[in-house]
């Protein structure tokens, strides 16, 4: 049983580039969320996706925006990006609006040179 | 203000040296409080959700307990491969988000 999958693990990017980034939730589930977790901080989370609709969104620009498909697999995507945009990127996967487990995969390291 | 506090931020241990961690939280109507715990480049992996006010789950080595402001946990006789960072969240009632602290990170040697 597959976990939560996320590509790619690392990605160099520049300042003012463009990045997507991709997910599959594990197994039956559909509901993916994103997070954002700087060096030695916690996860932040992004927004999430369930029905391919975005229903709760985080505190964080309009930059950040993304998308899920009918398979349940999820895109973030970034905009005009900044140093402080360097961060892990986290995918979560759960079941429905219970969420009663998180499932995160490995994340995708992002680097704003 | 915080929402989730952990503390210490670092602890050292030796093999065999229990101690606790500890998280408080400051949400109204608690929906589920997660620790997790999460390994250097890797992504946090689920180790408990607690629920309500004397709660306690245990899993190996670890226990966690939860109480109306705070919840712990401990870690027994600890082991070298218990080293990682321990993540606590909580999920507020009418959002199915977590709001994470800044974890702890544990270091456990022989």
């Amino acid at each position: 049983d597959a976990g939560v999958t996320q590509s790619p693990t690392h990605l160099i990017k520049t300042r003012g580039q463009q990045v997507t980034l991709r997910c599959s939730p594990k197994s039956g589930h559909d509901t993916v969320s994103w997070y954002q977790q700087a060096l030695g901080q916690g996860p932040q989370f992004i927004f999430q996706y369930y029905e391919e609709e975005e229903r709760q969104r985080g505190n964080f620009p309009d930059r950040f925006s993304g998308h899920q498909f009918p398979n349940y697999s999820s895109e973030l995507n970034v905009n005009a990006l900044l140093l402080g945009d360097s961060a892990l990127y986290l995918c979560a996967s759960g079941l429905g609006g219970r969420l009663e487990k998180l499932f995160f995969g490995s994340g995708t390291q992002l680097s704003v040179l | 203000e915080d929402q989730v506090t952990q503390s210490p931020e670092a602890l050292r241990l030796q093999e065999g040296e229990s101690s606790s961690l500890n998280c408080s939280y400051t949400v109204s109507g608690l929906r589920g409080l997660f620790w997790y715990r999460q390994d250097p480049g890797k992504g946090p992996e689920f180790l408990f959700t607690l629920y309500s006010a004397g709660e306690e789950k245990e899993k190996e080595r670890l226990k966690a307990t939860l109480t109306k402001k705070e919840s712990f946990l401990h870690i027994t006789a600890p082991k070298p491969e218990d080293s990682a960072t321990y993540l606590c969240a909580v999920r507020e009632s009418g959002y199915s988000t977590l709001t994470f602290g800044k974890g702890t990170m544990l270091l456990v040697s022989p």
